[in-house]
């Protein structure tokens, strides 16, 4: 069975800290790995998508890390906002799948001052 | 959101009735889909459409139904058969799924809770 797991659960952090997010998955034949950001009550919102060559995507203050060999990827946030809280949700395809997606938990970040 | 709508943002039924949750998207996708998310547990797929008049069912269709005459919607009706549908609603679309690699553009929700 496909599975997308996340690490930590929740994460609390001071206001222009580093942070990384984890991601393990199961999911195969792999086609691609995606980030997205969802506020409270809102819909998520795309950070990053790597296919399988890519290791490395940064959109901004967002980096994400793909390792496929050990099906693992990071969200690593830099110089954090309080506009960072949100819950950040790993959502990886399988290809040949059409656009299925199998959906991590999310990890649920808080930035305080 | 950039682009798809979902009404209402949150709705109330009794037991027992039939509700039906709108989403438009006017970002011309081919491909229209429907979640639901609960707390601790990642998104769930309900329904899925790739194209106008043609829909299948996702990995929790029990208890819902979906419609799409027009490319723009993608109605869902939870019926009184879903036996537990108080929770959040997601819908989204993307370009034509064939090509995998396409983003998923979420709405903004609809909470739905059964009194």
């Amino acid at each position: 069975k496909n599975q997308v797991e996340q690490s930590p659960q929740s994460l609390i952090i001071l206001e222009g800290k580093n942070c990384t997010l984890q991601c393990n998955y199961t999911v195969s034949p792999f086609s691609n790995l995606r980030w997205y950001k969802q506020d409270t009550g809102r819909g998520p919102v795309s950070l990053t998508i790597m296919t399988f060559s890519e290791n490395t995507k940064s959109n901004g203050r967002y980096t994400a890390t793909l390792d496929a060999d050990t099906k693992q990827s990071s969200l690593h946030i830099t110089a954090s906002q309080l506009s960072d809280s949100a819950s950040y949700i790993c959502v990886v395809s399988e290809r040949g799948g059409g656009n299925k997606l199998t959906f991590g938990t999310g990890t649920q970040l808080k930035v305080e001052l | 959101d950039g682009g798809i709508t979902q009404s209402p943002k949150y709705l109330f039924r009794k037991e027992g009735q039939n509700v039906t949750l709108s989403c438009e998207q006017n970002l011309n996708h081919d491909a229209m889909y429907w979640y639901r998310q609960d707390p601790g547990q990642g998104l769930r797929l309900i329904y899925y459409s790739q194209i106008v008049n043609d829909f299948q069912k996702g990995d929790i269709a029990e208890g819902y139904s979906v419609s799409r005459e027009k490319k723009e919607s993608f109605p869902l009706t939870v019926t009184s058969a879903q036996k537990n549908p108080t929770a959040f609603y997601l819908c989204a679309s993307s370009p034509r799924e064939a090509r995998g690699t396409d983003t998923q553009y979420f709405g903004p929700g609809t909470r739905l809770t059964v009194l």
